[in-house]
């Protein structure tokens, strides 16, 4: 079947460090992947993507790179805001006749002034 | 564009009584997904439609959860009679699926139920 892990929260980093987030899958067929951000209060919302191996989403700042030999999609910012604070779903969807998609349990991020 | 729409926001009730949820996917969206989300977990796929039939429903309690998507626009996510650990945030989301945007999922603001 398909899963995805995530490193465990909360990560708590002071305003300006450096962000990275493990994201590692497991996947029968050939997965898109996705990280979602959850802010305080409200639904999630897509951060960024990657379709295929080697591809580098990125938005807002942040990054991720599709790697298929190490099944890997670690989300990565070089110097985090206060306003980063949220909770960051890694997911991936297969397509098998339809894209099911799948999450991980979240990461929270606690970014302190 | 309007984005995905849920009602209502909150929902107080009793074990045992009824519930029911609606969702508004975003306009030609054929695909319309149902989550469970709990306190520190991560979304947890009901249900998913395509246009009004049902993609997959595995890991949805049948016999006290129900949902349809009659006109393959919106649909109604019911719980009957709903427990205390069904207490969660219920999620819709809606994805196009072309090619380009394989699998990209929009979501609603959600439901929070809490059941006493």
């Amino acid at each position: 079947g398909n899963s995805v892990t995530q490193m465990e929260g909360p990560v708590t980093l002071s305003e300006e460090a450096f962000l990275t987030i493990n994201c590692t899958y497991t996947a029968t067929g050939y997965p898109s992947l996705f990280w979602y951000v959850q802010y305080p209060g409200e639904g999630l919302q897509l951060l960024l993507k990657a379709t295929k191996a080697d591809d580098k989403g990125s938005n807002k700042g942040f990054e991720a790179t599709y790697r298929k030999e190490t099944t890997s999609f670690h989300l990565e910012k070089g110097s985090v805001q206060v306003s980063d604070s949220a909770v960051y779903f890694c997911a991936l969807t297969v397509s098998g006749g339809s894209y099911i998609p799948t999450f991980g349990r979240g990461t929270s991020l606690i970014v302190h002034p | 564009e309007a984005g995905v729409a849920q009602s209502p926001r909150y929902k107080i009730i009793e074990k045992r009584q009824s519930v029911a949820f609606w969702c508004n996917p975003i306009s030609g969206h054929a695909t319309l997904y149902w989550y469970q989300q709990i306190l520190g977990q991560g979304p947890k796929l009901l249900i998913q439609f395509q246009n009004n039939g049902v993609v997959d429903d595995s890991q949805l309690p049948k016999d006290r959860f129900s949902a349809e998507r009659l006109k393959g626009v919106d649909s109604t996510l019911k719980i009957q009679p709903a427990k205390l650990e069904d207490s969660a945030v219920y999620l819709c989301a809606s994805s196009l699926e072309t090619s380009v945007l394989r699998g990209t999922q929009y979501f609603g603001p959600g439901t929070r139920l809490t059941v006493l």
